[in-house]
């Protein structure tokens, strides 16, 4: 029973344009949503995060929506970097203990 | 940086054999995870720790064990490797909130183990 799920593996991107990474999620006690970026042989790193109080966050280049009668978060990155490619991890953290919950990743590639 | 290094970093080992992984922190956090990445499952819970010597159970944590004699360590026991528990192994940390402005984890480097 995968409660987050990232349905799409991979996304390619011409430099310059957005990238959108979706995520989906149905446990509705979530109270809190992560996006984490991963390089290879590294940990993931945080980038940015959303309470379940607000549908936006932004910071630079990167904002997460959160629609949460949909159960739905997005990431856009504008404008995308060559450098962005990686592993996009969204997460999901339930009540105790700040445990987190991840989707099974999406490998994104921008195109120089 | 948030301090985390894990060791070893690269292990091979055979079916059979316990093995353990070691996390250490050097701020004194109070929350410690254990995580495994696998191809198409992202990162799952094995153990976590709120506190020295207070541990529980993840959402994978069959065939795992755990320790936290220091604030500062974390151990990741696999009492009898099997080849299903080769994988990527990572360690991270949760600062308090009182630290830090957002809530979240922070990662060490990982371990992989081959498991033969």
């Amino acid at each position: 029973d995968q409660q987050v799920k990232q349905n799409s593996p991979s996304l390619s991107v011409q430099e310059g344009r957005i990238s959108i990474l979706n995520c989906d999620y149905t446990n509705s006690m979530f109270d809190y949503f992560l996006w984490y970026k991963k390089y290879p042989a590294e940990g993931p790193t945080f980038l940015i995060s959303i309470s379940s109080i607000k549908d936006k966050n932004e910071d630079g280049r990167f904002t997460v929506f959160l629609n949460k009668s949909a159960k739905h978060l997005s990431l856009h990155i504008v404008p995308s970097q060559p450098g962005d490619s990686a592993v996009y991890f969204c997460a999901a953290r339930g009540t105790s203990y700040g445990k987190l919950t991840f989707g099974q990743g999406t490998i994104l590639t921008v195109h120089p | 940086d948030a301090g985390i290094t894990q060791s070893p970093r690269h292990k091979v080992t055979e079916t059979g054999t316990p093995v353990t992984l070691r996390c250490h922190q050097t701020e004194n956090h109070r929350y410690m995870y254990w995580y495994r990445q696998d191809p198409g499952h992202g990162l799952r819970l094995i153990h976590y720790s709120y506190g020295v010597k207070d541990t529980d159970k993840g959402e994978v944590s069959d065939g795992y064990s755990v320790s936290r004699s220091k604030t500062e360590d974390f151990l990741l026991t696999l009492e009898s490797a099997t080849s299903s528990q080769t994988s990527v192994y990572f360690c991270a940390i949760r600062p308090s909130l009182a630290e830090t402005s957002t809530d979240t984890q922070y990662f060490g480097p990982g371990t992989r183990l081959t498991v033969l």
